[in-house]
């Protein structure tokens, strides 16, 4: 497995409280991605990195914010958690290129309940 | 339109047959493709990826892509209980992105 942990593992919240979700590489990659997997939808894009303090947004932004300030560590927050946030949330780290470069791996993920 | 479309199966292939995997994408720009295999309760792992028209095999895997047509396969022989999975296509979208598609539940049946 590429070096990718996430924690925690698992979490149980309430709606209305923020949570911070870590992301962490030991690769060196450039690139880092925040997704979420649900039922019918796949995997869907959140946020994504390409360098130290450099992030976008992707398809289902709202509601969620991100941060890098070192290379190896990705941050999601979830600014007010709501039930439609019970997700699988899944971490992945890229290099930079094209083709094999282009190739995402993915951490173990992170179960999320919102209550 | 979806971006990326697959069947989401399930598709029920017997032991030792030949498995199908398509994936259909809008995007004419796109240049990379890839397979990847989740089992339940875990994390997507690349099978492998495929970014020239024709035919890339890999051990029992074989990835073919038609850019004319906007397709991609994923073709699986002589299939095993432990092939049982999700299968999951992605191209590439520019700048690093990978658009995914739903992913296609097979099931081996021994």
């Amino acid at each position: 497995d590429a070096g990718i942990t996430q924690s925690p593992r698992h979490k149980v919240t309430e709606t209305g409280t923020p949570v911070t979700l870590r992301c962490h590489q030991t690769e060196n990659h450039r690139y880092m991605y925040w997704y979420r997997q649900d039922p019918g939808h796949g995997l869907r894009l959140i946020h994504y990195s390409y360098g130290v303090k450099d992030t976008d947004k992707g398809e289902v932004s709202d509601g969620y914010s991100v941060s890098r300030s070192k290379t190896e560590d990705f941050l999601l927050t979830l600014e007010s958690a709501t039930s439609s946030q019970t997700s699988v949330y899944f971490c992945a780290i890229s290099e930079s290129g094209f083709g094999a470069d282009e190739t995402q791996y993915f951490g173990p993920g992170t179960r999320l309940l919102v209550l | 339109q979806k971006e990326v479309e697959q069947n989401s199966g399930p598709l029920s292939v017997p032991e030792g047959a030949i498995a199908s995997l398509n994936c259909t994408y809008s995007d004419r720009g796109s240049q990379s493709f890839f397979w990847y295999r989740q089992y339940s309760g875990k994390s997507p792992e690349l099978i492998m990826f495929i970014y020239s028209n024709g035919d890339k095999e890999d051990g029992r895997f074989t990835a073919q892509l038609n850019k004319a047509s906007q397709y991609v396969s994923l073709l699986i022989r002589d299939s095993q209980p432990s092939d049982s999975a999700t299968y999951l296509c992605a191209v590439n979208q520019g700048a690093q992105k990978l658009v995914f598609g739903q992913g296609t539940r097979l099931t081996i049946n021994p």
